[in-house]
């Protein structure tokens, strides 16, 4: 099956910098990738949609300027964490839909831990 | 607004079979899945469901009746390493993916 790989899968960092998290689709092409956010024992907050060769879609609440989305390429999408503060600390996760508009199967990166400290 | 409803947390015995339901009220409907989801790691896709029935695979079936907008995921044979969380998640009219809470499952010996 299709396969999404992360970037890294854990990233301790300290409050104010900056944190580039990568999403890569490895056997398939992505036009569209989606950014998550998942807070111990809570589901999935979808933060934003990157779109490849335009700019994201963020969700309300949001922060453009904080959570930067580039999608460079069909098979790349990156999430920078700026000024990082220890809320920001949570369970980051990329996915990419697979197959046609309909039944588009969503492939999970494995995550990215992140700890601000 | 979108909704997804499904319970908390559920707890069941090792070998024997349980329901987790899942309703929704969206925007239109284009599909709903389930997913796994263990502690820590990301989702893994289990089922997708578009017409009104039943879909079985392996251990796992997934029913869906659009009218009343409700679905469940039947797991059998239940086994430890089915002690997880499962996802409900609806595709609306504008190919949206609308996620609930999730159910966390305890499977006891």
């Amino acid at each position: 099956g299709a396969v999404v790989s992360q970037h890294p899968s854990r990233v301790i960092c300290k409050s104010g910098t900056s944190v580039k998290i990568e999403c890569r689709s490895l056997d398939f092409q992505a036009t569209t990738m989606f950014w998550y956010r998942q807070f111990p024992k809570q589901s999935l907050m979808l933060m934003a949609t990157s779109n490849e060769g335009s700019k994201a879609t963020y969700e309300q609440g949001v922060e453009k300027d904080k959570f930067l989305i580039n999608h460079a390429s069909l098979t790349l999408s990156t999430l920078t964490v700026t000024s990082a503060h220890p809320e920001d600390s949570s369970f980051y996760i990329c996915s990419a839909p697979w197959g046609d508009r309909e039944s588009s199967e969503q492939y999970f990166g494995p995550g990215t831990r992140l700890t601000v400290t | 607004g979108q909704n997804i409803d499904q319970p908390t947390e559920m707890t069941a015995t090792e070998g024997a079979i349980v329901q987790i339901n899942c309703t929704y009220q969206t925007s239109g409907f284009n599909g709903l899945f389930w997913y796994q989801q263990h502690a820590g790691e990301a989702p893994t896709f289990l089922s997708y469901n578009v017409l009104d029935g039943l879909e079985e695979k392996g251990r796992f079936s997934s029913f869906l009746s659009r009218s009343k907008g409700y679905s469940y995921l039947l797991l059998k044979e239940l086994q430890m390493k089915d002690s997880a969380s499962y996802l409900c998640a609806v595709t609306d009219s504008n190919y949206q993916l609308i996620w609930g809470a999730g159910t966390k499952l305890i499977i006891k010996p």
